[in-house]
């Protein structure tokens, strides 16, 4: 089984509106990392987050790490519709990067 | 610098035959990894090698091997190609590891087994 799981799965909301991402995972971590991936082509690298850190930005992101409920969220204010593409939460297990089953954005403008 | 490269980037095999993709890393990053994404599976870790030697590998049959050459450039093979290897195989570069920090990812080969 996959060692981060997102929610929700899919996610629609209107340009300009804010979108949050959740990711479990199992075991603990030295770091989780955000990716997004358009159109089935290559991953995008957005932000990574070490174990002993709570809170991260990047431009119109921002992430949540919660070590004791084993979880991160993922936040991007003011979506644009190029935001739309699927995102996944990363982490490492047993030396193995692992990355959960996505959630799909769409961004209507 | 010029980005991760994959070669090739679509391709179509018959069940049976066996395939080897290419991946050129970030000029001066030691480790490379692979990754099988599928619609079923979502996206499954391969392996990685660091320095020309496999450091990790995932849950995958015998069939799907790999190796990195002294210039850092990868190469993976699946033998022996079933319906179910049909899928985009990506790779990953980075200077220290794939546990310590931030992976580039090249643009995929996607592989159609009929």
């Amino acid at each position: 089984s996959q060692q981060g799981e997102e929610d929700p799965q899919a996610l629609s909301i209107q340009e300009g509106e804010n979108a949050t991402m959740n990711c479990s995972y199992k075991t603990s971590i030295n770091n989780l990392q955000w990716y997004r991936q358009n159109s089935g082509r290559g991953l995008v690298h957005l932000i990574l987050i070490r174990s002993n850190e709570r809170e991260k930005h990047s431009g119109r992101l921002r992430v949540t790490l919660d070590t004791s409920k084993k979880s991160s969220s993922l936040l991007i204010t003011a979506s644009r519709a190029a935001d739309t593409a699927s995102y996944f939460c990363a982490t490492d297990a047993r030396g193995k990067l692992v990355f959960g089953a996505g959630t799909i954005l769409r961004v209507k403008s | 610098k010029a980005g991760v490269t994959q070669t090739p980037r679509y391709l179509i095999k018959t069940r049976g035959q066996q395939v080897t993709l290419s991946c050129s890393p970030i000029s001066g990053h030691r480790s490379v990894s692979w990754y099988q994404q599928t619609p079923g599976q979502g996206l499954q870790f391969l392996f990685e090698y660091f320095s020309e030697t496999q450091r990790n590998k995932g849950n995958f049959p015998g069939r799907f091997s790999g190796r990195q050459f002294s210039n850092s450039r990868s190469e993976m093979n699946v033998s022996t190609l079933e319906l179910g290897d049909s899928a985009l195989y990506l790779c990953a570069s980075s200077s220290l590891g794939l546990l310590e920090e931030t992976q580039y990812f090249g643009p995929g080969t996607r592989l159609l087994v009929l």
